[in-house]
């Protein structure tokens, strides 16, 4: 089967750094994809890592780690507006289908 | 960026009726979109993958002939809740990729919030 796992929800202060984290076990994986999601609105993309280390950009960055079925999602300077739910998605073999895990949903306090 | 547009973003409607949800690639052609269904506080649950001009692969445990899924364009997937009931109430996102490598993110619809009275 199929399974991702994170928290399900975090509390911050803002201009903190938040570490989210997420682990996976899936019947194989190409590809490992966060996602931001306010709430009723669509998801939009942040990150995809396909191999093991760290990917910046701005002030988001996102680790992994295949061999442990690991990875993070870093939110640096967090702002009120961060205050939604992050989803991690695995792309797995032999297509494009993606499954999500639930999500945590993450609360920046002033 | 990419762009995927998706009408129309609430419906309500009475039990028994029929509802199409459209999913619009705008500016790229998408082989492949994605419907997914998510209830309040959970995460996104793939119903179904649309690939254009065969049928749909069903995810276990969707009906077929409940959600009909159409891709008839390179840029245009349907999804028609057939005969909806309450227990149908919920929202409906899809999604498309660029078929330009398996690197590349889905591009998310708005969503249709769906509510059967």
């Amino acid at each position: 089967g199929q399974n991702i796992d994170q928290p399900t929800e975090m509390t911050a202060t803002e201009g903190a750094i938040v570490q989210i984290n997420c682990t996976y076990q899936t019947s194989g994986f190409n590809g490992l994809f966060w996602y931001q999601q306010h709430a009723g609105e669509a998801p939009t993309f942040l990150s995809y890592n396909v191999l093991d280390g760290l990917e910046e950009k701005g002030r988001f960055s996102s680790f992994l780690s295949r061999s442990k079925g690991y990875s993070y999602l870093l939110l640096k300077e967090l702002q009120m507006k961060d205050s939604a739910s992050y989803l991690c998605a695995v792309r797995l073999l032999g297509g494009f289908k993606t499954i999500f895990g639930a999500g945590t949903r993450l609360f920046v306090k002033a | 960026g990419a762009v995927v547009s998706q009408h129309p973003s609430w419906v309500i409607c009475k039990s028994g009726t029929s509802v199409k949800i459209e999913c619009r690639s705008l500016d790229f052609q998408a082989t492949t979109m994605f419907w997914y269904r998510q209830f309040p506080k959970q995460s996104l649950m793939l119903m179904a993958t649309s690939n254009e001009g065969s049928k749909a692969t069903y995810e276990q445990g969707v009906e077929k002939d409940k959600f009909l899924i159409n891709h008839a364009s390179l840029t245009l997937s349907t999804l028609t809740v057939t005969s909806a009931h309450p227990e149908d109430s919920s929202f409906y996102i899809c999604s498309a990729l660029q078929p330009t490598g398996s690197n590349q993110p889905q591009h998310f619809g708005d969503g249709t919030r769906l509510s059967i009275l």
